[in-house]
């Protein structure tokens, strides 16, 4: 079963608004990678944030992660249309024996112009 | 970052038949692991491939369906076995390549079985 769960399903914003993606999962963590994905290809890898961190910036994007909530939360600021894709949290479990990643659903975000 | 390359990108085939889709990662990678895609979903893991021995297979996934080489630290394979319209899905390698388990994705082999 799916580590992680996210919110929403589907995001719409307008250019230049903020976008927000949450993420909830079960177990205590290693750490917590967010990944980009465009009309199914690959996965862009974004951010990693490790369990004794509490919030990474990278460009436009700023991670949070709150592990007694077992949430994280991703922040695009002023959105573009090219931010239009699937993102989706992926945890690393500190049970398991290997490095293994489990990922939540993913949120389709649109970016209209 | 990692460079990860699989081919083919897509492919159409038949029922019935199998298909091998190969991973190459450059020499920074530790792990690699496979991962499928199904229409709409997110990703599962199927497996974590080895060096020079079996690969580790989650819940749901076996040998005899998709068995997996890694021949050397660098090179894997995927084999779809015996295929199925279910088997339609996109299938992703992967490696990791710092002790914090950062992976990077290839760019996906999107599979339509008819």
């Amino acid at each position: 079963s799916q580590q992680g769960e996210e919110d929403p399903q589907a995001l719409s914003i307008q250019e230049g608004e903020n976008a927000t993606m949450n993420c909830s999962y079960k177990t205590s963590i290693n750490n917590l990678q967010w990944y980009r994905q465009n009309s199914g290809r690959g996965l862009v890898h974004l951010i990693l944030i490790r369990s004794n961190e509490r919030e990474k910036h990278s460009g436009r994007l700023r991670v949070t992660l709150d592990t007694s909530k077992k949430s994280s939360s991703l922040l695009i600021t002023a959105s573009r249309a090219a931010d239009t894709a699937s993102y989706f949290c992926a945890t690393d479990p500190r049970s398991g024996g290997y490095n293994k990643l489990i990922f939540g659903a993913g949120t389709r975000l649109a970016v209209h112009p | 970052s990692a460079v990860i390359s699989q081919k083919p990108s897509r492919d159409i085939c038949q029922r019935g038949t199998s298909l091998t889709i190969q991973c190459q990662v450059d020499s920074q990678v530790t792990m690699m692991f496979w991962y499928r895609q199904q229409p709409g979903q997110s990703l599962t893991l199927i497996a974590t491939a080895n060096q020079g021995s079996e690969a580790t297979y989650e819940s749901g996934f076996v040998i005899d369906k998709f068995p997996i080489s890694r021949p050397n630290l660098t090179f894997s394979t995927l084999t779809v076995s015996n295929m199925s319209p279910e088997d339609s899905s996109i299938y992703l390698c992967s490696g990791s390549v710092t002790s914090y388990n950062e992976q990077f994705f290839g760019p996906g082999t999107r599979l339509t079985v008819l």
